[in-house]
């Protein structure tokens, strides 16, 4: 039972290339998240998803797309990517109740140079 | 707008007690909830707060006044290995999470 798994761990990118950041989870859960953290700042939620097929946009979404295809998976895409995307992305994942916690992957660091 | 206020940093010795204030201004209210996370690690669930009043669990406790939008988090008999972000957090009227920056706790011998 792996919970919520993050792939990859660790990227560096140049600026202007794009990835895809993979967010897998067996916890049966609706809700997916996507986050970036930066010293000093609080988690700040980039897009979100509500169920399988479903997306929407959070507090930060430009630069930055997803799909939800599988309910599973969530995958997180930079297009075009800029140095201030350098962040730590964490992905998490709700079962929809209130008394719940949201359950966190370990993360993705990324440095765009 | 939203927000949610906490000390960026403290400092406590060990075995000492240390308490974390989180006040907080959100379109609703749907519960609070503190994380601790260890550096270069995820955020983990330490506690949940919908009513007012104090929910102790083990060395942690955690308090709730809806009407003064305030909460804290206690942490008893301090351990070197309780250094770590407390991050506070409050469920909205959207069922949103909403992040505080979150307090660096440094614990000292």
């Amino acid at each position: 039972n792996a919970g919520v798994t993050q792939t990859p761990k660790f990227r560096v990118l140049k600026t202007g290339q794009s990835m895809t950041l993979l967010c897998a989870q067996d916890m049966n859960h609706e809700y997916m998240y996507w986050y970036r953290q930066d010293p000093g700042m609080g988690l700040r939620l980039i897009h979100y998803s509500v169920g399988e097929g479903t997306t929407a946009k959070g507090e930060v979404p430009d630069g930055y797309n997803v799909s939800r295809l599988k309910k599973q998976n969530f995958l997180l895409g930079l297009e075009s990517a800029a140095p201030s995307q350098t962040s730590v992305y964490f992905c998490a994942t709700w079962t929809g109740y209130s008394n719940q916690p949201q359950h966190f992957g370990d993360g993705t660091r990324l440095s765009i140079l | 707008g939203q927000n949610i206020d906490q000390p960026t940093e403290m400092t406590a010795t060990e075995g000492a007690i240390v308490q974390i204030n989180c006040t907080y201004q959100t379109s609703g209210f749907n519960g609070l909830f503190w994380y601790q996370q260890h550096a270069g690690e995820a955020p983990t669930f330490l506690s949940y707060n919908v009513l007012d009043g104090l929910e102790e669990k083990g060395r942690f406790s955690s308090f709730l006044s809806r009407s003064k939008g305030y909460s804290y988090l206690l942490l008893k008999e301090l351990q070197m290995k309780d250094s770590a972000s407390y991050l506070c957090a409050v469920l909205d009227s959207n069922y949103q999470l909403i992040w505080g920056a979150g307090t660096k706790l440094i614990i000292k011998p």
